[in-house]
């Protein structure tokens, strides 16, 4: 059973280019997590998705920041305009959100993303 | 005042060792308590899931829950050097986010 899986591992874009980050949950999982994690610093919560759904935006920028979790496809995370201070590991997660209403959160490996 | 605080570390400790990592929250509504390893430039693991208060042994690991003090704790036993990594805890009231502790860097020398 394969993992979260994110792509690309590494991004490097100058700044005011776009960052497109990928996210494939694990399979029989519907609810997806971005985190971000600066460096030496834990995760910060962004966003938490259901398909076609944005349950809570909370952690999200409100400005060049968007996410989507279509029907069909991985999540994307949209940054716009990049600053160097968007430099950073992006984590996906993925819950299947049993009955018990778990939060057991499974990671994938991060996109790192890198602004010149 | 971050809503959870994590010893920051580092901890270096020899093989063998028992290591004992700790958190404290103030939002008395998390019900549900994680521990994550992280290895460098790699995604957080799950250790540790925790609901409510207690305790929850799984082989070396131990964690510990009080809610009545706000206070986690994990404990890992005969620490072997594979288990030098970054401690995550993490707290969550059920509605899917989670909140993260800065994070625990530990060693374990041979």
């Amino acid at each position: 059973n394969a993992g979260v899986m994110q792509n690309p591992r590494h991004l490097v874009r100058r700044r005011g280019q776009e960052a497109r980050l990928r996210c494939s949950p694990m399979k029989g999982h519907s609810h997806v997590y971005w985190y971000r994690q600066l460096p030496e610093e834990g995760l910060k919560f962004m966003v938490y998705l259901q398909k076609e759904n944005i349950i809570d935006e909370s952690g999200m920028p409100k400005e060049r920041f968007s996410a989507e979790f279509p029907k069909e496809g991985p999540s994307i995370l949209r940054i716009q305009q990049v600053v160097r201070g968007d430099s950073a590991a992006y984590f996906c997660a993925s819950s299947p959100r049993d009955r018990g209403g778990t939060d057991t959160q499974y990671f994938g490996p991060g996109t790192r993303l890198t602004v010149l | 005042q971050k809503e959870v605080e994590q010893d920051p570390g580092p901890l270096s400790v020899p093989e063998g060792a028992i290591v004992s990592l700790n958190c404290t929250y103030s939002n008395s509504a998390f019900q549900y308590f994680m521990w994550y390893r992280q290895y460098s430039r790699k995604g957080p693991e799950l250790l540790m899931y925790t609901y409510s208060s207690g305790n929850k042994e799984d082989g070396r690991f131990t964690a510990q829950v009080d809610k009545s003090s706000k206070y986690i704790s994990l404990f890992i036993r005969d620490s072997q050097p594979s288990d030098s990594a970054t401690y995550l805890c993490a707290m969550s009231e059920g509605s899917g986010k989670s909140t993260f502790g800065d994070g625990t860097t530990l060693t374990v020398k041979p």
